[in-house]
């Protein structure tokens, strides 16, 4: 069964670090990685995709692609209070039309 | 940016109705939706996959006959619970690929249903 692991967290981070968040993933035929952002009652919003392996970084956010060792990750340096969120890993499904499997999320909380 | 819209936001309806909930790509087509459901504190799960004009593929567990899927054109999907009971209150968010195949999904804003 294809899956996608995270820590639950809560992960808690000072204001101004730097927050890792990881992500492990079964299917070796995963092309497409994505990182969403889901603040408490409101649908998931994309942060981040990734398709290569290495990093990929784009403002405070970097995501990083190992393929070799199906773990993705995502770093967010200078954490804001606002940062705090529940952050979904998702991976596509090979050979299926756009359809991705999620995390169970990690839960984030920078404390200014 | 590529939009998903969702309609309603919220919704509260009374045991035994029915109730619809729209998906729409506002600036993109898409042939395939997804629609998710969401319990408060757990994952997403993916109930239905929303194919235009041919029958939408349930999850196992999903019970096609109460949540029915129409996609009838390139732009609009809708999911409607029917005879609703209070376990059926949830999260139901819609998703779609921008550009078909490996693309980020885009999200609906989700509808918050309460049956009473």
């Amino acid at each position: 069964q294809k899956e996608v692991e995270q820590n639950s967290g809560p992960l808690s981070v000072p204001e101004g670090a730097i927050a890792s968040l990881n992500c492990t993933y079964s299917d070796r035929g995963s092309q497409s990685f994505f990182w969403y952002r889901q603040y408490s009652g409101k649908s998931p919003e994309l942060i981040m995709f990734i398709y290569s392996n290495g990093d990929k970084e784009d403002g405070r956010f970097t995501a990083q692609l190992n393929k070799a060792s199906q773990y993705v990750s995502l770093l967010i340096r200078d954490s804001q209070p606002s940062d705090s969120a529940t952050y979904l890993c998702a991976v596509n499904i090979a050979g299926s039309q756009g359809n991705l499997i999620f995390g169970k999320g990690t839960k984030l909380s920078v404390k200014p | 940016g590529a939009v998903v819209s969702q309609h309603p936001s919220r919704v509260i309806c009374k045991s035994g109705t029915s109730v619809k909930i729209e998906c729409r790509s506002l600036d993109f087509q898409a042939t395939t939706m997804f629609w998710y459901r969401q319990f408060p504190k757990k994952s997403l799960m993916l109930m239905a996959t929303s194919n235009e004009g041919s029958k939408a593929t349930y999850e196992q567990g999903v019970e096609k006959d109460k949540f029915l899927i129409n996609h009838a054109s390139l732009t609009l999907s809708t999911l409607t619970v029917t005879s609703a009971h209070p376990e059926d209150s949830s999260f139901y968010i819609c998703s779609a690929p921008t550009q078909g195949g490996d693309s980020p999904l885009h999200f609906g804003n989700g509808t918050r249903l309460t049956v009473t």
